[in-house]
């Protein structure tokens, strides 16, 4: 069965620092790999997605992720962090045909300090 | 861009009672809608798969007595949670797939916060 592992509950970094968030999946073929992020109380809204091809990905407000079959990763990284990025993110493995199931994984918030 | 809307944001209501969640794509067909069960400070939990026109398929611990999905439409799904207790009282987000398009992703829902008194 496929599964998500977000290793940092919460991670604190300074604004205008880089940020790099961690995800691992297990999943049996290549799959398809998305980051979300979600404002508190709101739905959520997608950053990126991989599915195949380049292994760099770029996403909205300026994240990009890239994925690493060896080390089945899809780390989601940002180059200067903004006040506004405060939030909680989301790392999901998509199921491909069949409806595509997508399990996410656990979150991590965070925090941004000025 | 595709939008899904889920009505009603907030509810209250005593247990006991039954209450329904509707989740609509506005600008596009879905066959296929999923729900999810989101817990504070947690992660999202997939409840169900919603198919346009079919049952729903539940996963593996929820109760399909409990959590009824209807998907009469291309562009409505309904979760009645039926005989509410403070159990329940979650935050329900809905999110769907658009027909037609195999990319995976899924537009959500701004979810439904649920209490039960």
């Amino acid at each position: 069965a496929q599964s998500v592992t977000q290793p940092d509950i919460h991670i604190t970094v300074s604004e205008g620092a880089s940020l790099e968030l961690r995800c691992n999946y297990s999943y049996g073929a290549t799959p398809y790999l998305f980051w979300y992020v979600q404002s508190p109380g709101q739905g959520l809204q997608l950053l990126l997605k991989y599915f195949s091809g380049d292994t760099l990905v770029q996403g909205i407000k300026g994240f990009e992720a890239e994925f690493k079959r060896s080390q089945s990763s899809f780390n989601l990284r940002k180059p200067s962090v903004h006040w506004s990025d405060a939030a909680e993110y989301f790392c999901a493995v998509g199921e491909p045909g069949g409806g595509f199931k997508t399990i996410f994984g656990a979150g991590t918030r965070l925090f941004v300090k000025a | 861009g595709a939008v899904v809307s889920q009505h009603p944001s907030w509810v209250i209501c005593k247990s006991g009672t039954s209450v329904k969640i509707e989740c609509r794509s506005l600008d596009f067909q879905a066959t296929t809608m999923f729900w999810y069960r989101q817990f504070p400070k947690q992660s999202l939990m997939l409840m169900a798969t919603s198919n346009e026109g079919s049952k729903a398929t539940y996963e593996q611990g929820v109760e399909k007595d409990k959590f009824l999905i209807n998907h009469a439409s291309l562009t409505l799904s309904t979760l009645t949670v039926t005989s509410a207790h403070p159990e329940d009282s979650s935050f329900y987000i809905c999110s769907a797939q658009e027909a037609g398009l195999n990319t995976g992703e899924l537009f959500f829902g701004e979810g439904s916060r649920l209490t039960v008194l």
